[in-house]
């Protein structure tokens, strides 16, 4: 199994852009979630998904939308990126093993914005 | 609101020495605990939970309500503990949480050779 991956690594982007970070994961659960790391601030929670056609805001979810196609993909899109959007965005999956739900991260994507 | 708390940015100890890496918590309901860790390059990987009470390279941490605590220690650290250490919470108030986590800060432990 792969796991849970997500592309690009990096991505550098002037303000006012849009793009989407890819994220999928081959383990079949069906919750699968973005965060947000910054110095000090630890990771926050941008969006979250319950499940195929399911998705919900996190704590930090102004200028991001997601949708939930299907289990395996989780895309995340800047809609109009701002240079306070510049992070490292990890997207995770998890299953309720042993009624607690353990979350499974991917390598990261390093974005600038400009 | 929940809440966690690493009040340590930064620990550095020497290779052998013990380290404690502490965190509060701020909850209403029972919390589910966990530390996470990320070593250099590495992604962010669960070292372990308070429902299991185990042991995961040597480190152990136990949940403390009474003072919502819930500190991560090692008796004898190593350089290969080098790492960021997340500590961090999954609430249930009233339903599933389904694993939502909200994160401390973050400590960078440094050992020392």
């Amino acid at each position: 199994n792969a796991g849970v991956t997500q592309t690009p690594k990096f991505q550098v982007l002037k303000t006012g852009q849009s793009m989407t970070l890819q994220c999928a994961q081959d383990m079949n659960h069906e919750y699968m979630s973005w965060y947000r790391q910054d110095p000090g601030m630890g990771l926050r929670l941008i969006h979250y998904s319950v499940g195929a056609g399911i998705t919900d805001q996190g704590e930090v979810p102004n200028g991001y939308n997601v949708s939930r196609s299907t289990t395996e993909d989780f895309p995340l899109r800047l809609l109009s990126a701002a240079p306070s959007q510049t992070s490292v965005y990890f997207c995770a999956s998890s299953w309720p093993g042993q009624g607690i739900y353990e979350q499974y991260f991917g390598p990261g994507t390093r974005l600038t914005v400009t | 609101a929940q809440r966690v708390t690493q009040p340590e940015k930064l620990l550095s100890v020497f290779k052998g020495a013990p380290v404690e890496l502490k965190c509060n918590y701020s909850y209403s309901g029972s919390p589910e605990l966990f530390w996470y860790v990320q070593y250099s390059r590495q992604r962010l990987q669960l070292l372990l939970r308070h429902i299991s009470r185990e042991s995961i390279k040597g480190f152990t941490a136990d949940l403390n309500k009474g003072e919502t605590s819930f500190h991560l220690k090692k008796p004898f650290a190593q350089e290969e503990d080098s790492a960021m250490y997340y500590c961090a919470l999954s609430g249930n108030a009233g339903g599933t949480s389904y694993g939502k986590l909200t994160f401390g800060q973050g400590t960078i432990l440094t050992v020392h050779p």
